[in-house]
């Protein structure tokens, strides 16, 4: 069981605007520790999507972004395209356990 | 350009070992963390923990201490993960990741490997 929780999946048409939620505690997003998001697509390695709770690498487009508010944080797909079809991971610090965990992963669909 | 280029699938029996190897290069292999990442079929990711390799020391997430092992070889810019005494529950892909900040526990993992499916079945 994951310190972070995201709701299993989120669906939106293209061109449609979804949110992604993190869910932590006071222990973690609470406690201030940054929070990064993943991107996996079918059958490959994850990819940094955001990083610092709401900094995009270099070649992630702005129709990503990321906030961090009291205990959860968010991922905006704003303009949603087919290609965004994956599945994502929030992840962050907890210091309760000493250790970084990711979060249960969220399948986004487009419609 | 970084690479992380991890090594092939493996088949093993319970009870047996595998050491799974991930050559860094494009960058110098001492100035990042090295984490190990696990993903099982159809399931999501676990942070199994993440090496200093400069200093060697391993720091392990809960259920991955003991029977999992993180080693380096700096030589080759090489890091290493042993499963010792495997389980039909350690099949899983097994990913390197090249980590920011995790002495500050503010860490984000920039650059994957291709990662490495270990399936253990008798």
């Amino acid at each position: 069981q994951s310190v972070l929780t995201q709701p299993p999946s989120v669906s939106g048409a293209p061109g449609q605007s979804v949110a992604i939620f993190c869910n932590g505690s006071s222990s973690n997003i609470g406690a201030y520790y940054d929070v990064q998001w993943y991107q996996q697509l079918p059958g490959t390695a994850p990819k940094l999507l955001m990083y610092g709770n709401g900094n995009r690498p270099s070649g992630v487009p702005d129709r990503f972004s990321g906030s961090r508010y009291g205990t959860s944080a968010s991922l905006a797909i704003t303009g949603l395209q087919v290609e965004d079809e994956a599945d994502y991971y929030c992840q962050s610090y907890d210091n309760s356990l000493g250790v970084y965990f990711f979060g249960s992963g969220t399948r986004v669909t487009v419609l | 350009q970084v690479q992380l280029v991890q090594s092939g699938s493996e088949l093993k029996k319970p009870g047996a070992s595998v050491k799974v190897s991930c050559k860094a290069s494009g960058y110098t292999f001492t100035d990042h963390a090295m984490n190990w990442v696990r993903q099982a079929p159809g399931q999501g990711l676990e942070w199994m923990g993440w090496i200093h390799t400069e200093t060697g020391n391993a720091t392990y997430a809960q259920g991955f201490s003991g029977l999992f092992v993180f080693s380096l070889d700096t030589s080759v810019s090489t890091a290493y993960l042993e499963i010792r005494n495997l389980k039909p529950a350690d099949t899983a892909v097994y990913y390197c990741v090249r980590g920011h900040g995790c002495s500050f526990k503010k860490c984000y993992l920039d650059y994957w490997g291709q990662g490495s499916l270990v399936t253990v079945s008798s």
